[in-house]
Parts: C-alpha cells; sequence; structure tokens
C-alpha cells in the first residue's frame, strides 16, 4: 500500500493548460481502470473531478480531463481559471484496499 | 440534498479509544459501499477502511489493521469507525466517503462529509 507518485506542485498562467502525473505500478494504476482525480480547496473536503481515468461527474467542466498509459495516470486542467488553485490528489483501487498520491498543488499564476 | 455528516471525534490519550459516526441522507445509503479516509494536518489524503453494501465485506489499510473496525448500520443510514489503541500518527480529521458505484464499488468517492478531528495527544 505504497503512496501514488505526483509531482509536488505545478503551476500555469490563466487560460494555458497544465497536467499533473500520478505514477503507480501494476499492482495499482496500470492494474485497473479504477483511478480518480480529487480536488481539495483548503479548508474543504475533496471533491470528486475524475473517475475510471477518464469519466467525468455530473457538474465537472470539461476543461478536466483524464488518460492513462501504463502504470501512470495525468489529470489535465485546460484553460486554467483562477478558481482551479487548489491541491489535486489522484487515488487508485489496489484490489482490495485504495491507495492515494501525496498530493499536488497547483498555482495559478 | 445528499450529504454525509460526521461526529464522534475528540482528543484522547495514546491507547485510547473512540467511536466515529457518520450519518447519511438524500440517497439510497444501502446500494453504496463506504469508505473513511483521512488527512492529517497539513498532509494528504489516506484511506483507511472500506465496508461493502450489505455489511459483509471490510477491508482495511495495513497501518490500521488489527486496531480499527468499520461498521454500517443500513436501518439506521449509518456508518461507524471504532478506533482502537489510538496512536499520535492517528491525528487526522477523519471523512466517510461514498462510493460513487451502485452496489459494486469502483473506488471513486463522489459524496464526503465535512470531517471529524481526532487528536491523539497525552
Amino acid at each position: 500500500q505504497s503512496a501514488l507518485t505526483q509531482p509536488p506542485s505545478a503551476s500555469g498562467s490563466p487560460g494555458q493548460s497544465v497536467t499533473i502525473s500520478c505514477t503507480g505500478t501494476s499492482s495499482d494504476v496500470g492494474g485497473y481502470y479504477y483511478v480518480s482525480w480529487y480536488q481539495q480547496h483548503p479548508g474543504k473536503a475533496p471533491k470528486l473531478m475524475i473517475y475510471e481515468v477518464n469519466k467525468r461527474p455530473s457538474g465537472v467542466p470539461d476543461r478536466f480531463s483524464g488518460s492513462m498509459s501504463g502504470n501512470t495516470a495525468s489529470l489535465t486542467v485546460s484553460g486554467l481559471q483562477a478558481e482551479d488553485e487548489a491541491d489535486f490528489y489522484c487515488s487508485s483501487s489496489a484490489g482490495s484496499s485504495v491507495v492515494f498520491g501525496g498530493g499536488t498543488k497547483l498555482t495559478v499564476l | 440534498e445528499v450529504q454525509l455528516l460526521e461526529s464522534g471525534g475528540g482528543l484522547v490519550q495514546p491507547g485510547g479509544s473512540l467511536r466515529l459516526s457518520c450519518a447519511a441522507s438524500g440517497f439510497t445509503f444501502s446500494n453504496y459501499a463506504m469508505s473513511w479516509v483521512r488527512q492529517a494536518p497539513g498532509k494528504g489524503l489516506e484511506w483507511v477502511s472500506v465496508i461493502n453494501a450489505g455489511g459483509e465485506n471490510t477491508y482495511y489499510a495495513d497501518s490500521v489493521k488489527g486496531r480499527f473496525t468499520i461498521s454500517r448500520d443500513n436501518s439506521k443510514n449509518s456508518l461507524y469507525l471504532q478506533l482502537n489503541s489510538l496512536r499520535a500518527e492517528d491525528t487526522a480529521l477523519y471523512y466517510c466517503a461514498k462510493d460513487l458505484g451502485v452496489v459494486v464499488p469502483i473506488d471513486a468517492f463522489d459524496i464526503w462529509g465535512q470531517g471529524t478531528m481526532v487528536t491523539v495527544s497525552s
């Protein structure tokens, strides 16, 4: 149950795109199609942004997209907006458990 | 309105116990797996435990296995987490979270509570 690897920080200017990676192993990310992404603003509960690698829950803007290649999943935020500034966490099924990434702080410059 | 409301957190000495509760409303509770996820102050998210929709199957993170017990009462739309043998490293905000998948979990949490704080300190 080792944490997934995310870059600690990412940044971009308004209107730009930014991609956050999430690297695991064949026992988690690469072994299942159950990768999710969460956005967390300070003092708030996490919000589901992407599930099953690339599906968006109702209400999540299509500026948020997910993908996966091998043992690495990615979240892309296009057309960055000021309100996108937050912590982002990936998670993956790992069989009988769930593992989260360490989190990435996204800064909108 | 779909809602989860945790309670039961507090200050406890090392080695002590607590029971957390999570009251669900606005959805058919008995159709969904439920998890507990915690977040230590200033740190990231850590999955703690999951229970399936019917309550028959439970799983735990290695860090809490043998000390924590998850349970649910579908007649009361409630989820619980019994925390025993608490350690300083268990200090965290504990969230209950609903799985998005109907009956069959997909390990994606679409509804979260506001969290209940557990502090383990002498």
